[in-house]
């Protein structure tokens, strides 16, 4: 079945450092790709998507790219911020199924 | 628009009971959603439905049941709860396209304990 595998947390960074989040999925069909974000005590919210291969999803200054051939949506972020501390989720959508990762938590320390 | 609503948001329940975690949403999404989320496994799928009428079976379906009656609401019955099912439940919802999958929108949780 379908799946997805995220790097572990958690990752801790110092402001303005360089994110990347790794994510890989296993999929048939046409996924559609996301990254949640969740912060604590609340639901997940979108954070960006991508529908088809090679499309980039971008939001906040958070960007991943819809690698087919590697099957990858990695996250990244050119400087991160105190705010942007939470719990990332990768996700894939399938035929009314989505699967997740398991979340990486990233803290950011002033 | 209130988006996706759960309730309640805590409850504590004893080993044997039922009972109902109600979800609803405003948005007119025919796909709908149940997960639960345990420390260090993600999210995992219970169970969804692409409209009223029409439900199936996620990855963790046992000891849960859901109907849907009306596009708005999509329960989730714990039949007779067991300590393994401690967990946060979301509720989410979201527009069906065929083969195309669109972003969800996430309640805010309920924090479920069986002692």
């Amino acid at each position: 079945g379908d799946s997805v595998t995220q790097m572990e947390g958690p990752v801790t960074l110092s402001e303005e450092a360089f994110l990347t989040i790794n994510c890989t999925y296993t999929a048939t069909g046409y996924p559609s790709l996301f990254w949640y974000v969740q912060y604590p005590g609340e639901g997940l919210q979108l954070l960006l998507k991508a529908t088809k291969a090679d499309d980039k999803g971008s939001n906040k200054g958070f960007e991943a790219t819809y690698r087919k051939e590697t099957t990858s949506f990695h996250l990244e972020k050119g400087s991160v911020q105190v705010s942007d501390s939470a719990v990332y989720f990768c996700s894939v959508g399938n035929f009314n199924k989505f699967y997740f990762g398991s979340g990486t938590k990233l803290n950011v320390k002033p | 628009n209130a988006g996706v609503t759960q309730t309640p948001k805590f409850q504590v329940l004893k080993t044997g009971q039922s009972m109902t975690l109600q979800c609803a949403q405003d948005m007119n999404h025919e796909y709908m959603s149940w997960y639960r989320q345990d420390p260090g496994m993600g999210l995992r799928l219970i169970h969804y439905s692409v409209g009223a009428g029409i439900t199936d079976q996620g990855e963790v379906p046992n000891g849960y049941n859901v109907s849907r009656s009306t596009t708005e609401d999509f329960p989730l019955r714990l039949l007779s709860a067991a300590p393994s099912q401690t967990s946060v439940y979301f509720c989410a919802s979201s527009y069906t396209g065929g083969i195309w999958s669109y972003e969800q929108y996430f309640g805010p949780g309920t924090r479920l304990t069986v002692t």
